[in-house]
C-alpha cells in the first residue's frame, strides 16, 4: 500500500525559508508516470496548489508564489521536497502532498491526485 | 486569469435527500475536472475525475456531469458521513486550481 507523509519544522520565522519533504513509502518515487504534487490549505480556507515535479525533474509552480518556490526529487531516500523562500505570516498552512499518476486516467491527458499525505502545518512566526 | 467557481457555497439536506452542487469554469476545460471530498481535518480524497468518472472506492450515490465550463456533482441519498467540503479541480490548463469549495451539512 503506497502512502505519503510529509515531514519538517512547524515553525519557521518570518523571512526564512520554509522546507518540507514527501517521504513516500510502498512504491518508487522512480517507478514513472507521476506528478508528484503539493498543495496547501490556509485556516479555514480553500486549497491552493502549489507546483508539481514530474517523474523526470521538470516542474511547474504555480505563478503566485513567483519565483519563492523550488521543488526537487531524491530517488536514493525515496521522496521529494518543497522550499519556498521568504516566508511570512501568510504562509502559514497545512502543506500536502500528493500524486497524481498519468495513467489514472483512460484519456490521454490526466491529472488525478490520487494519493495525499496527512498533512502538516506550518506556522510563521517569530 | 483562469478561474473556478463553484455553488452554493454551501448547502444543508436531510439524510436521504438528492443533493446537487455546481463548478463553473472561466473557460472551456473540456472534460478536464476533477472532484475531492475533503472531511474535517482530514486530507481531500478524489471522487470523481474527468468529470464523469467515479475513483475506485468512492460509494456510487456519488455522480459528476458536464463539460465545457459547467460541471455537477450529485450525492443520490445523503448520508451522515457525506457531511465535508467539496471542491473542483480542473486540469485543462496550468495551473490545475481548485475552486473554493462547497460545504455540505446535514440538517
Amino acid at each position: 500500500q503506497v502512502q505519503l507523509q510529509e515531514s519538517g519544522p512547524g515553525l519557521v520565522k518570518p523571512s526564512q525559508t520554509l522546507s518540507l519533504t514527501c517521504t513516500v513509502s510502498g512504491a518508487s518515487i522512480s517507478s514513472g508516470g507521476n506528478f508528484w504534487t503539493w498543495i496547501r490549505q490556509h485556516p479555514g480556507k480553500g486549497l491552493e496548489w502549489l507546483g508539481y515535479i514530474y517523474d523526470s525533474g521538470s516542474t511547474f509552480y504555480n505563478p503566485s508564489l513567483k519565483s519563492r518556490v523550488t521543488m526537487s526529487l531524491d530517488t536514493s531516500k525515496n521522496h521529494f521536497s518543497l522550499e519556498l523562500s521568504s516566508v511570512t505570516a501568510a504562509d502559514t498552512a497545512v502543506y500536502y502532498c500528493a500524486r497524481a499518476p498519468t495513467g489514472h486516467c483512460s484519456t490521454s491527458s490526466c491529472y488525478a491526485l490520487d494519493l495525499w499525505g496527512q498533512g502538516t502545518l506550518v506556522t510563521v512566526s517569530s | 486569469d483562469f478561474q473556478m467557481t463553484q455553488s452554493p457555497s454551501s448547502l444543508s439536506g436531510f439524510v436521504g435527500d438528492r443533493v446537487t452542487m455546481t463548478c463553473q469554469a472561466s473557460q472551456d476545460i473540456n472534460k478536464y475536472l476533477n472532484w475531492y471530498q475533503q472531511k474535517p481535518g482530514k486530507a481531500p480524497k478524489l471522487l470523481i475525475y474527468g468529470a464523469s468518472t467515479l475513483e475506485t472506492g468512492a460509494p456510487s450515490r456519488f455522480s459528476g456531469s458536464g463539460s465545457g465550463t459547467q460541471f455537477t456533482l450529485t450525492i443520490s441519498g445523503l448520508q451522515p458521513e457525506d457531511i465535508a467540503t467539496y471542491y473542483c479541480q480542473q486540469y485543462d490548463h496550468l495551473p490545475p486550481v481548485f475552486g473554493p469549495g462547497t460545504k455540505v451539512d446535514i440538517q
